[in-house]
């Protein structure tokens, strides 16, 4: 199986600030990596797409990157929406793995 | 609009059975894969079950043998047979509609939740 390692596991930032949160895999996925943001008592909601696409209705400050088995995920200037519990998840093979979220708290 | 909608979920001993119903609709249901993700309280997102177009089924090692995936294409319907459950099985089980041939979960439904207790 793909373990996915997140870091850091939670975060305090400010509105405003650009967020940086990573996602490692323990073998290369190429560029099968995805991007969800949950809110509390809410479902998940699909953020970024292999890697770097970026899904329909989702603000232009989230932006992915990377290939292999790192990646990031980047919200240039943190909004008061934001302010959510972040998972990468592969979809390279089954079966399907999601790192272990990071939470992204209001300074 | 796309909606996914869970029934079934509830309170149920350990080793007894539960089946959980997701009802599709907005979308043309026989053209996607269909998921099961889970979450405990408090804790992270677990790929529970797939089902492919065809009809072909995948699973984890944590549910496989005791969990099965079924659709209905006609009722637009989307199931999660759970035998031998344990209190590890207790979580919400979301339904998920997956974008076509890459794994990924592009819209879930609100959830249901599972309690394995005696």
């Amino acid at each position: 199986d793909i373990q996915m390692t997140q870091s850091p596991s939670s975060l305090s930032a400010s509105v405003g600030d650009r967020v940086t949160i990573t996602c490692r895999a323990s073998q290369s996925i190429s560029s099968s990596l995805n991007w969800y943001q949950q809110k509390p008592g809410k479902a998940p909601n699909l953020l970024i797409y292999a890697a770097s696409s970026l899904q329909s209705g989702v603000p232009s400050r989230f932006s992915g990157s990377g290939s292999g088995s790192d990646f990031t995920l980047t919200i240039s200037s943190l909004q008061p929406e934001d302010f959510a519990i972040y998972y990468c998840q592969q979809s390279y093979s089954t079966p399907l793995t999601f790192g272990g979220g990071t939470k992204v708290e209001i300074k | 609009e796309v909606q996914l909608v869970e029934s079934g979920g509830g309170l149920v001993q350990p080793g007894g059975s539960l089946r959980l119903s997701c009802a599709a609709s907005g979308f043309t249901f026989s053209t996607f894969d269909m998921h099961w993700v889970r979450q405990a309280t408090g804790k992270g997102l677990e790929w529970v079950s797939a089902i492919g177009t065809a009809g072909d089924t995948y699973y984890p090692g944590s549910v496989k043998g005791r969990f099965t995936i079924s659709r209905e294409i006609a009722k637009n319907s989307l199931f999660l047979q759970m035998n031998s459950l344990r209190a590890g099985d207790t979580a919400v089980y979301y339904c998920v509609r997956g974008r076509s041939s890459s794994w990924l979960f592009d819209c879930w439904g609100q959830g249901t939740l599972v309690t394995v207790s005696s």
